[in-house]
């Protein structure tokens, strides 16, 4: 089974900062990775798909690069309404594994 | 609109079992896989498995933390998904969500975009 690192598991930021959340494959899977939002007491929220593709309706500061084993979610300009738990997920091949989370909270 | 419905949560010893449910409507339920995400209090996403539609064979897949204790069913004529957990263990302590993906199982998988509001499962002495 695939093995998804994410990194860090928190952080603090400043309005308007640009923060980047890292995602580890433990083998490829192309560009086949997911990144969802969970905002405290909701249910999770797809931002992007397929690595890169911004999902209808979520904000342009919330950017998706990487394939292969490498992925980044970017938020250009860290907004208050973006505090939220954010996770990886991998759909190369069953089990489609979770990333462990990052906690993004305003500094 | 489409809508996810879990039941069947609640309190059970270890190694006792437990049968979740997940209605579903407002959308074509047998075109469409339906996966099981739990969540333990605090904690992140862990994926637990899926089943495919009829058109895929009815294909089933789980996480390894789970695999041959826990099984995924499903029943078309009622719009429904099942989750059926045997030789449960404290660790299986969590809120269990049933999700849809954001497209039908025809064409690509773009991630998880419907979601219950979650069932809890507390496995406990």
């Amino acid at each position: 089974d695939i093995q998804m690192t994410q990194s860090p598991s928190s952080l603090s930021a400043s309005v308007g900062d640009r923060v980047t959340i890292t995602c580890r494959a433990s083998q490829g899977i192309s560009n086949f990775l997911a990144w969802y939002q969970q905002k405290p007491g909701k249910v999770p929220k797809v931002l992007i798909y397929a690595a890169s593709t911004l999902q209808s309706g979520v904000p342009s500061r919330f950017t998706g690069s990487g394939s292969g084993t490498d992925f980044t979610l970017t938020i250009s300009s860290l907004q208050p309404e973006d505090v939220a738990a954010y996770y990886c997920q991998e759909y190369n091949s069953a089990p489609f594994t979770f990333g462990g989370g990052t906690k993004v909270e305003i500094k | 609109e489409v809508q996810l419905v879990e039941s069947g949560g609640g309190l059970v010893q270890p190694g006792g079992s437990l049968k979740l449910s997940c209605a579903a409507s407002g959308f074509t339920f047998s075109g469409s896989a339906v996966h099981w995400v739990r969540q333990a209090s605090g904690k992140g996403l862990e994926w637990v498995g899926r089943i495919r539609s009829k058109a895929n064979t009815y294909a089933t897949a789980y996480a390894a933390s789970v695999k041959g204790r826990f099984t995924i069913s499903r029943d078309d004529s009622e719009n429904t998904a099942y989750l059926q957990m045997n030789s449960l263990k404290t660790e299986d302590t969590a809120i269990y969500y049933c999700a849809r993906p954001q497209q039908d199982d025809s064409t690509d998988y773009r991630g998880l975009g419907y979601w219950g509001q979650g069932t809890l499962v507390t496995v406990s002495s």
